[in-house]
Formats: structure tokens, C-alpha cells, sequence
């Protein structure tokens, strides 16, 4: 079964750039299975998708993140990971990872980030 | 963008009765790709339904999801103690959009 486990820095300082790292274990993300992907939730609010990555870096983003967000994959160490730039208040969120085969299928537990000087 | 609307809001039931929840899609969601998803406190998401009424490995058959088009619904037949949850759709025919979500409360 795939597992998956974001990792990177809690506390981002506005205007700096969000960098986090999923890895995954159980499957090979070369394997071209799923996409990955990366979704967020604020506290006490919605989800919403960020965007997904296939192993071969094709990358499809949220058009209203678009603008922010990089996503890149190391098939070396089997982990994907995402940029936002410029952060802001608003960015502050609990960000999740998971593999994508349409629906989500297996998801991280999830690392909350916080947006603050 | 597809807007999804997810009514009710909350829904206030006792454990062994009915839950019907609502998924409304601001255009046709293509290929019938939606999906149902559980959340319990402090807890990711968990994908319970695709495709619209396919159930994910190891869910309970007392989910069960139908509709399409722009319409589709969750229906959890006999309410567990640990149902009570929030509730996701997602559509995934497009750029991916999620509900904001019913709650199942005791």
C-alpha cells in the first residue's frame, strides 16, 4: 500500500517561499502509476487542490495558484516536492500529499504550516 | 472552474439512521469522475467513493454514492458511531475543485 509523509519547515516568514517535500514508500512514483499531488486545507476550512505532478515533471496547477506554485519530483529518492512564493497570512494551512489516479487515493497525514513574522 | 455546492450544511442524526448528502455541480461533471471523501477530526481525508458510486478498497458497503451529470449523492445506510464526520466531494473531469463540505453530527 502507498504511504505518504510530507516533511519541511513549519514557520515560513511572509513574502519567503513555502518548500515541502512528500515521500513515498510502497510504490515507485516512476512507476507511473498516479499522479502526486498536493492539496491544503486552513484551519476550519475547505479543501482545495494545489496540483499534481506526473514522474515524467508534466504538472498541472490550480489556475488561481498558478502563478506560485512549482512543483517539482526526485524519482531518485522517490519523493515529489512543492514551491509556493511569496506567501502570505492566507497560505497559513495544513498541506497534504497524496497519490492522484483521478480521486485521491492515499494521502499523507498532513503538515501545518503557519505563515508569520 | 466547476463549483461544487454541497448541501446540507450540517446534518443531525443518530447513530443507526439514514444519511443522505448532496453534491451539486455547477456544469456537468464529465465522466461521471466524482468522488466522496471522509474526514474525521485531526485526521487527512479519506477516499470512500469514485467514479461516482464505486467504493474504494475496504469501505464499508453501508456507503454507497450515485448521480450524474451535475447531481450526485453519498447515502451511509445505517449510521456508525465513527461516521460522524465531515464529508468531501471532489470533481476531478476537470481542473480538480472540491465541496466545502457537510458535517455529520450526533
Amino acid at each position: 500500500q502507498v504511504q505518504l509523509q510530507e516533511s519541511g519547515p513549519r514557520l515560513v516568514k511572509p513574502s519567503q517561499t513555502l518548500s515541502l517535500t512528500c515521500t513515498v514508500t510502497g510504490d515507485s512514483i516512476s512507476s507511473g502509476s498516479f499522479y502526486w499531488s498536493w492539496i491544503r486545507q486552513p484551519a476550519g476550512k475547505g479543501l482545495e487542490w494545489i496540483g499534481h505532478i506526473y514522474a515524467t515533471g508534466i504538472t498541472d496547477y490550480n489556475p488561481s495558484l498558478k502563478s506560485r506554485v512549482t512543483m517539482s519530483v526526485d524519482t531518485s529518492k522517490n519523493q515529489f516536492s512543492l514551491k509556493l512564493s511569496y506567501v502570505a497570512a492566507a497560505d497559513t494551512a495544513v498541506y497534504y500529499c497524496a497519490s492522484e489516479h483521478g480521486s485521491l487515493d492515499h494521502w499523507g497525514q498532513g503538515i501545518l504550516v503557519t505563515v508569520s513574522s | 472552474e466547476i463549483v461544487l455546492t454541497q448541501s446540507p450544511g450540517t446534518l443531525s442524526l443518530s447513530p443507526g439512521e439514514r444519511a443522505t448528502l448532496s453534491c451539486r455541480a455547477s456544469q456537468s461533471v464529465s465522466g461521471s469522475y466524482l468522488a466522496w471523501y471522509q474526514q474525521r477530526p485531526g485526521q487527512a481525508p479519506r477516499l470512500l467513493i469514485y467514479g461516482a458510486s464505486s467504493r474504494f478498497t475496504g469501505i464499508p458497503d453501508r456507503f454507497s454514492g450515485y448521480g450524474s451529470g451535475t447531481d450526485f449523492t453519498l447515502t451511509i445506510s445505517r449510521l456508525e458511531p465513527e461516521d460522524f464526520a465531515v464529508y468531501y466531494c471532489q470533481q476531478y473531469g476537470s481542473s480538480p475543485s472540491f465541496g466545502q463540505g457537510t458535517k455529520v453530527e450526533i
